[in-house]
């Protein structure tokens, strides 16, 4: 166990649903990030806050939501998905941003759009 | 970051060291070399990282060139539990937190 977890851990959902991923961390991180990793491809970051703030958006679709309610807690709402968002999306903490500081990752939420 | 290369795939039989290269033939003076692993269907896990000199926790051994351009990391008494994709990432020591992944090394562990 890492100290961050996830849920779901598995969702399906139609492209007209709307849907969240949750993550939270008991580690007293201070930032919290979202990555996506499709079959066959490398991880790639979505999303960092720190503090609550967001400090990146690295092009994400706008269907894609994020929202960080304190430091302890990472959501990702979905909204009109297409089939090709059907990833593990997988949610890490750090100590701080902006800082050689390690990152811990949950488990990731399995996600097929249909 | 710098970019790094590893082999695709790699096999180990159980019992003994698994030695997993990483080039990082550009890698500048403030970049730490960093692994992580994947066990399928889980999050990445952090295994060590270094910046110049031979580092040793719990999990596992790095061994960093004295030139810097290369890296290997040993895992002493290889288990099953040990198949995964391992990722060399080189980071720089300050600014952003981005880990950039790339296609890793899949290691098999053989009973």
């Amino acid at each position: 166990e890492t100290g961050v977890t996830q849920t779901p851990r598995h969702l399906v959902m139609g492209m007209t649903n709307k849907k969240s991923l949750k993550c939270e961390q008991h580690l007293g991180h201070n930032a919290m990030y979202w990555y996506k990793q499709s079959a066959k491809k490398p991880l790639e970051l979505m999303f960092v806050y720190n503090f609550k703030e967001q400090t990146e958006n690295n092009s994400v679709p706008s269907r894609f939501s994020p929202e960080c309610p304190n430091s302890s807690h990472l959501f990702l709402h979905l909204h009109t998905l297409q089939p090709e968002d059907s990833a593990l999306y997988l949610c890490a903490s750090s100590r701080a941003y902006g800082v050689q500081e390690t990152q811990y990752f949950g488990p990731g939420t399995r996600l097929l759009v249909l | 970051d710098a970019k790094t290369t590893q082999p695709p795939s790699m096999d180990c039989a159980e019992g003994r060291a698994a030695n997993l290269p990483c080039n990082h033939s550009t890698i500048s003076g403030n970049e730490y070399v960093y692994w992580y692993r994947q066990i399928h269907s889980q999050g990445p896990q952090y295994i060590i990282h270094g910046l110049k000199n031979n580092e040793t926790n719990e999990m596992a051994s790095l061994i960093i060139t004295e030139d810097r351009k290369s890296s290997t990391l040993i895992l002493p008494h290889a288990t099953l539990r040990d198949t995964a994709v391992y990722y060399c990432i080189v980071r720089a020591s300050f600014g952003n937190e981005k880990l950039t992944f790339g296609t890793g090394t899949r290691l098999t562990i053989i009973p």
